[in-house]
């Protein structure tokens, strides 16, 4: 069975600075990770997903997320954050089948003017 | 708008009434679930339903009562439930059970008094 840690449940960062949103998962066997995105009063919306290939993918809104399979990683960063940046964000993980998927605990991304 | 539709937004219950929470989807899926979002808490998997057929239940109380009725649209019925079933309960739909991406509604904001 697969397992997803979010070490940081809240982080506060100043708007245009740079933010990083860690991940780790356990699993037995290989992966497709995910970042999803709840803004406030919403449902969750995919930001980016590593399925096979590159080990870095990217969102259309500036994020960007890298597979590191030797520490089991899959943080989400942005160089320059927004104020419409503000949201919950869930890394999650399921085997390739589309089974187990499992959810975070989600780090919620209060950013400051 | 992510194409998956619930019904209320939000609900407010006592604890003897009776409630169901509807959501629909038109995207064509075949996999639809219930997730259950509480303060603190990861996103909780209630129930799958692939091809109008019941594949999971997360040992979910049976206060909690599910119905799909066909592929599009999915009920949740709510009876005798306890504050501690207050919670953002999200509907998500996908192509079916096993696929990778997966469409969130906006959630129900059930409040029980």
């Amino acid at each position: 069975a697969q397992s997803v840690t979010q070490l940081d449940s809240q982080v506060p960062v100043f708007e245009e600075a740079p933010v990083e949103l860690r991940c780790n998962y356990s699993s037995s066997v290989s992966v497709y990770l995910f970042w999803y995105v709840q803004y406030p009063n919403q449902g969750l919306q995919l930001l980016l997903k590593y399925l096979s290939g590159s080990t870095l993918v990217e969102s259309i809104n500036g994020f960007e997320a890298e597979f590191n399979k030797s520490q089991t990683s899959f943080h989400l960063r942005k160089p320059s954050v927004h104020i419409s940046d503000t949201a919950e964000y869930f890394c999650a993980v399921s085997d390739p089948y589309g089974q187990n998927f499992v959810f975070g605990p989600g780090t919620r991304l209060s950013v400051l003017p | 708008e992510t194409g998956v539709t619930q019904t209320p937004r939000h609900l407010v219950m006592g604890m003897t009434n009776k409630k169901s929470l509807k959501c629909e989807q038109h995207l064509g899926h075949n996999a639809m679930y219930w997730y259950k979002q509480s303060a603190k808490k990861p996103l909780e998997l209630m129930f799958v339903y692939n091809f109008k057929e019941q594949t999971e239940n997360n040992s979910v109380p049976s206060r909690f009562s599910p119905e799909c009725p066909n592929s599009s649209h999915l009920f949740l019925h709510l009876h005798t439930l306890q504050p501690e079933d207050s919670a953002l309960y999200l509907c998500a739909s996908s192509q079916e059970q096993g696929t990778i991406e997966a469409f969130f509604g906006q959630g129900t904001r059930l409040t029980v008094v």
